[in-house]
């Protein structure tokens, strides 16, 4: 079974711009999670998305939002970048009958 | 909301030394995982240990749910052990991860 992917893999902006993040979980899992890890603040919560309804949110300000599709795969979005955005955004999926989640390998973001 | 704590942030070892990581949580959990960051920022899954002990090679884990702890052992370490281990837990329905602050492991040849 292939794993979590994310893609792009590395991308540049600049303040001000907007950015979309893609997540395709592993085959069968309905639920996906974002997570933003940064020097500073270590690695948080974003949002959960289980069956393209959002199910849990984090304290993250409403430039950040996402949506899940009906083939599960999802999106995340940052609106008017701050440099404070540059970070590591991973994405995880979790399937039927276990609460494990596996992550991808990660979207580096840097705001310039 | 749920506080996770590692211990050592730091640990440097020689290889073929044994250690031991902590993971203190201040709330009862539904799942609990262990994860080794590799060089390239991806999440490697180690163990998902909401109870019990369970072991894969030279790793095993053992969490004690009543206590509110988790133990990662490293036995024989090798320099590919390096890199930094997160403790994260789930404490309510749903799958939002609260993730330590992580042990980083420098295994010396």
């Amino acid at each position: 079974k292939a794993g979590v992917t994310q893609t792009p893999r590395y991308l540049i902006k600049t303040r001000g711009q907007q950015v979309t993040l893609s997540c395709s979980p592993i085959s069968g899992h309905r639920s996906v999670s974002w997570y933003q890890q940064t020097p500073g603040q270590g690695l948080q919560f974003l949002f959960e998305y289980f069956s393209e309804t959002q199910r849990n949110k984090g304290n993250f300000p409403g430039r950040f939002s996402g949506r899940q599709f009906s083939n599960s795969r999802s999106e995340m979005n940052v609106s008017t970048l701050e440099l404070g955005d540059s970070a590591l955004y991973l994405c995880a999926s979790s399937g039927p009958g276990t609460a494990e989640q596996y992550f991808g390998p990660g979207t580096r973001l840097t705001v310039t | 909301g749920i506080q996770v704590e590692q211990s050592p942030p730091d640990l440097i070892l020689q290889e073929g030394a044994n250690s031991t990581l902590r993971c203190n949580f201040s709330d009862s959990v539904n799942n609990l995982q262990w994860f080794h960051q590799n060089p390239w920022g991806q999440l490697i899954n180690l163990f998902y240990i909401p109870s019990g002990t369970k072991q894969n090679g030279r790793l095993s884990a053992t969490t004690v749910a009543t206590e509110r702890y988790s133990l990662l052992y490293i036995s024989s370490s090798q320099t590919t052990d390096s890199g930094v281990y997160f403790c994260a837990v789930v404490k309510a329905a749903g799958n939002k991860l609260t993730f330590g602050g992580g042990t980083r492991v420098l295994v010396k040849p």
